[in-house]
């Protein structure tokens, strides 16, 4: 079966400009996560959705970041007027429920570069 | 708050040797334990995880981790090591909660020569 997919897979960003980063999760997976993984660092939370409620926005680094699941299924991940410290890998992950009952699966994750 | 430390950035090993990756937590409360995979250009993959019960836990791919309260670690083993076991290895902790969010180690690259 599909799992979580993430587009675009690599972005190029001049510094100043807005990107949009895109979450598919797994189909009935309730709940979603987003994660920032800066080079050679561990992923750190961003933001968690349970359907398209955004429940926990603690680890989003500023206002330039802003996390949407209007629908409770597809996600996207917004930075406006983008730093070079934005430089990162973005990882967007699933679970069928909130909790730790439930395995977190990743996607892919998108690089993002800011020059 | 939580927090992990994984000793050793990189870790090599040869072809059939024992793998150690070491993994230390802090939490004030009991812990949720995890390690995860990666390999490039993909997703985390989930190895194994402690939540309550067993303190050994058995995981895929022939990896166990062992839950020592005394020393507050979660370290990771497999007897011995093959080529494809070539990734980055990440151990994570949890409070629990409703929401599960992953707080993660910042990694160990474990390097298998032939």
């Amino acid at each position: 079966g599909a799992g979580v997919s993430q587009s675009p897979r690599y972005k190029v960003a001049k510094r100043g400009q807005d990107v949009a980063l895109r979450c598919d999760p797994i189909s009935g997976h309730v709940s979603l996560f987003w994660y920032q993984q800066a080079l050679g660092q561990g992923p750190e939370f961003l933001t968690y959705f349970q359907n398209e409620a955004q429940l926990d926005k603690s680890g989003l680094p500023s206002d330039r970041f802003f996390a949407e699941r209007p629908e409770g299924s597809v996600s996207t991940l917004k930075i406006q007027r983008t730093q070079q410290e934005d430089s990162a890998v973005y990882l967007c992950a699933s679970s069928l429920r909130g909790g730790l009952s439930y395995e977190q699966y990743f996607g892919p994750g998108t690089r993002l570069t800011v020059t | 708050a939580q927090s992990v430390t994984q000793l050793g950035s990189h870790v090599s090993v040869s072809e059939g040797a024992l793998v150690l990756l070491r993994c230390n937590y802090s939490s004030s409360v009991p812990p949720y334990l995890f390690w995860y995979v990666q390999y490039p250009n993909q997703g985390l993959q989930l190895l194994l995880k402690y939540t309550t019960g067993a303190t050994l836990v058995k995981g895929i791919n022939g990896f166990e981790a062992e839950f020592k309260k005394s020393e507050t670690s979660f370290h990771l083993t497999k007897p011995s090591a093959h080529m494809s076991d070539a990734a980055e290895y990440f151990c994570a902790v949890s409070e629990g909660g409703n929401t599960g969010k992953l707080i993660f180690g910042q990694g160990t690259t474990l390097q298998v020569k032939p």
